[in-house]
């Protein structure tokens, strides 16, 4: 299958500091990646669409100026979480889709392999 | 609001076949079903997807009957490394810059392989 990555895989911040997340699709071109969340013993929880070449976006009660998303490239989205919280502590994770949308019915989203965001 | 309903854990020994059944009564026209495993502080992995009938790879089976409103993944002789949640998920909304389909992740069903 397709292969997503992320870096860094865990961070550790202090409260009120800006921390950056990439998500690289590695063998493929991704013109749009997800942002989701995932508290513990929870599920993931969509954050945000992110397209190369337009705004990002947000899903209803996600700040937009929190978390900033920047789509470089085909291959490379960034999440930043601006100003961290600890309750912004939780797991990140990212996902691209292979192949589909307009152009076709499957499109299987491959994900990376999260982030651990700890704000102290 | 999650599109699909699946049982929230499922016990097992190994060896034995598990099957997991997902209930997703509005599935529209469009949408595949498919089926991911994750574990715990790792991203989910695709396991299979199928829009009709049945699909079988190398590690699972997904049935999935006539009307659609419901599908089970079948994992045969399962192991230990098998304990892990796994998602059953159908398209969402449809992001209108890319007309890629969002997902909306359920609870899961959490599989237990003991020995």
């Amino acid at each position: 299958g397709a292969v997503v990555s992320q870096h860094p895989s865990w961070v550790i911040c202090k409260s009120g500091t800006s921390v950056k997340i990439e998500c690289r699709s590695l063998d493929f071109q991704a013109t749009t990646m997800f942002w989701y969340r995932q508290f513990p013993k929870q599920s993931l929880m969509l954050m945000a669409t992110s397209n190369e070449g337009s705004k990002a976006t947000y899903e209803q009660g996600v700040e937009k100026d929190k978390f900033l998303i920047n789509h470089a490239s085909l291959t490379l989205s960034t999440l930043t979480v601006t100003s961290a919280h600890p309750e912004d502590s939780s797991f990140y994770i990212c996902s691209a889709p292979l192949a589909g949308g307009f152009f076709g019915d499957t499109d299987t989203q491959y994900f990376g392999p999260g982030t651990r965001l700890t704000v102290l | 609001l999650a599109k699909t309903t699946q049982p929230i854990s499922m016990d097992s020994y190994e060896g034995q076949e598990v099957n997991i059944t997902c209930s997703h009564n509005n599935i529209a026209t469009n949408d595949y079903i498919t089926w991911y495993q994750q574990f715990p502080s790792q991203g989910p992995r695709f396991i299979i997807q199928g829009y009709k009938t049945k699909v079988t790879n190398e590690v699972a089976s997904l049935f999935i009957p006539a009307d659609r409103k419901s599908s089970t993944l079948s994992l045969p002789r399962v192991s230990l490394s098998d304990t892990a949640v796994y998602y059953c998920l159908v398209g969402d909304s449809r992001d209108g810059v890319s007309g890629y389909s969002t997902l909306t992740f359920g609870k899961g069903t959490m599989l237990l392989v003991s020995p």
